[in-house]
């Protein structure tokens, strides 16, 4: 099975910040990773899948890079609706299998 | 505009067995290339995925949860039901449905269901 770490596991920025998160898959996935916003008490959103695509409607401040093993996934600025906790997400082998998750906070 | 909602108990017994639907809307599981997923999340945890209905009738199930899910569809009632036998406090969590073609997109509200005797 493919795991997936994420990291950090919680960081808290200003408004404004560039915020960064990581996700590294225990074996090559090639592009085949998603991520995902989910803020509390609401169902995960989907914002950019096969690695670097923003979904459709999904502010252009959300970005993701890479492949293989490593991926980043990025907030260009920072905005106080971004609270929210995101994961990523493998689907190039069975079972499927989400990150750990980031919470993101206000500083 | 494609909608997901999942329906069923709130509160199950330890050993029961959960039965969980997924009504939606906005597409057909007949097309092909599409799936229906089950996905769970305990309080304050991860997400978690369970098991996959594809078009054609092809079924997927997590390794560690396969012995007691089982999923089907109804196409005619454009549903998806998941079943899962054994329940236990560890399965307390809500319990989403989504459209799945490699990703979850969208998904259902959510139904938080308890295990507790």
């Amino acid at each position: 099975d493919i795991q997936m770490t994420q990291s950090p596991s919680s960081l808290s920025a200003s408004v404004g910040d560039r915020v960064t998160i990581t996700c590294q898959a225990s074996q090559d996935i090639s592009n085949y990773l998603n991520w995902y916003q989910q803020k509390p008490g609401k169902a995960p959103k989907l914002l950019i899948y096969d690695a670097s695509n923003l979904e459709t409607g999904v502010p252009s401040r959300f970005s993701g890079s890479g492949s293989g093993t490593d991926f980043t996934f990025t907030i260009s600025s920072l905005q106080p609706e971004d609270i929210a906790t995101y994961y990523c997400q493998q689907y190039d082998n069975l079972p499927l299998a989400f990150g750990p998750g980031t919470k993101v906070d206000i500083k | 505009q494609i909608t997901l909602k999942e329906s069923g108990p709130t509160l199950v017994k330890p050993t029961q067995t959960l039965t969980l639907t997924c009504t939606f809307s906005g597409f057909s599981l007949s097309t092909s290339g599409v799936g229906v997923g089950w996905i769970r999340q305990p309080p304050g945890k991860a997400l978690e995925w369970l098991a996959l209905i594809y078009w054609d009738d092809d079924k997927r199930y997590s390794p560690s949860l396969k012995s007691r899910l089982t999923i089907t569809k109804d196409t005619s009632k454009n549903q998806v039901v998941l079943t899962m036998t054994n329940m236990d406090p560890v399965d307390t969590a809500t319990y989403y449905c989504a459209l799945s073609n490699g990703r979850f997109d969208p998904w259902g509200q959510g139904t938080l269901v308890t295990v507790s005797s």
